[in-house]
């Protein structure tokens, strides 16, 4: 089945230890995307990847690393997590290498920084 | 001022009736994307368009470039209709002419009553 993965779904942890969430796609998608969803502000574009190896900032990218070592995988690293990262992140690919593509989204993960 | 403004935020309307959900951007733009958002929180891509109009079953989206304006219909309405449906861009770099990011609207909630 075609996909976007997400792994954890829900994670509590506190300021400051390190996380990843990982994001995996099946679809041969060359462009992946990283979005943080939060209450009046909706959906904001924190990282993207056009291709391996080439990655770019979104809108909010402050606190945030990616990586794009393989076409399949696009984790998003917390180096220092903050309580302010609290929020629904979700990752999306799309068969092209721009935003102007069907997205296809995971199916989230909630992250609480205490 | 956000780039991307949909109206109304809420609407509530009763089973059968014919919904109107208005989305208006102040950049340019290489593609128009509609979405929608479950109530679990899954977020599934409606359209995707540059032009002109869409339909899919009972939901149409047109959208104008020149008045940079884009609305989605639903014909007929039904209580599984009911989500949050986001209206997001992709801007078109004006020098660069590259598309890579994505906007997104706050969103407008839909509950529709049986």
């Amino acid at each position: 089945e075609a996909q976007v993965t997400q792994n954890p779904r829900y994670l509590i942890t506190v300021t400051g230890k390190k996380l990843t969430v990982t994001c995996s796609q099946n679809m041969n998608h060359e462009y992946m995307s990283w979005y943080r969803q939060d209450p009046g502000l909706g959906l904001r574009q924190i990282y993207y990847s056009m291709n391996v190896e080439v990655t770019d900032k979104g809108d909010v990218p402050e606190g945030y690393k990616v990586s794009r070592k393989e076409k399949r995988n696009f984790p998003l690293i917390l180096e220092s997590p903050s309580p302010n990262q609290t929020s629904l992140y979700f990752c999306a690919s799309s068969r092209g290498t721009s935003g102007a593509d069907t997205q296809y989204f995971g199916p989230g993960t909630r992250l609480t920084v205490l | 001022k956000n780039e991307v403004e949909q109206s109304p935020q809420n609407l509530t309307a009763q089973e059968g009736e014919f919904i109107t959900i208005n989305c208006s951007y102040s950049v340019g733009i290489s593609a128009l994307h509609w979405l929608q958002q479950h109530p679990g929180g899954g977020i599934v891509s409606l359209f995707m368009l540059s032009s002109g109009k869409k339909k899919h079953g009972r939901l149409i989206a047109t959208i104008n470039i020149q008045e940079k304006h884009s609305s989605l219909h639903i014909t007929a309405s039904h209580p599984r209709d009911s989500a949050v449906y986001i209206c997001a861009v992709s801007p078109r770099h004006e020098y660069m002419n590259r598309d890579d990011k994505i906007i997104f609207g706050k969103g407008t909630r839909l509950h529709i009553l049986p």
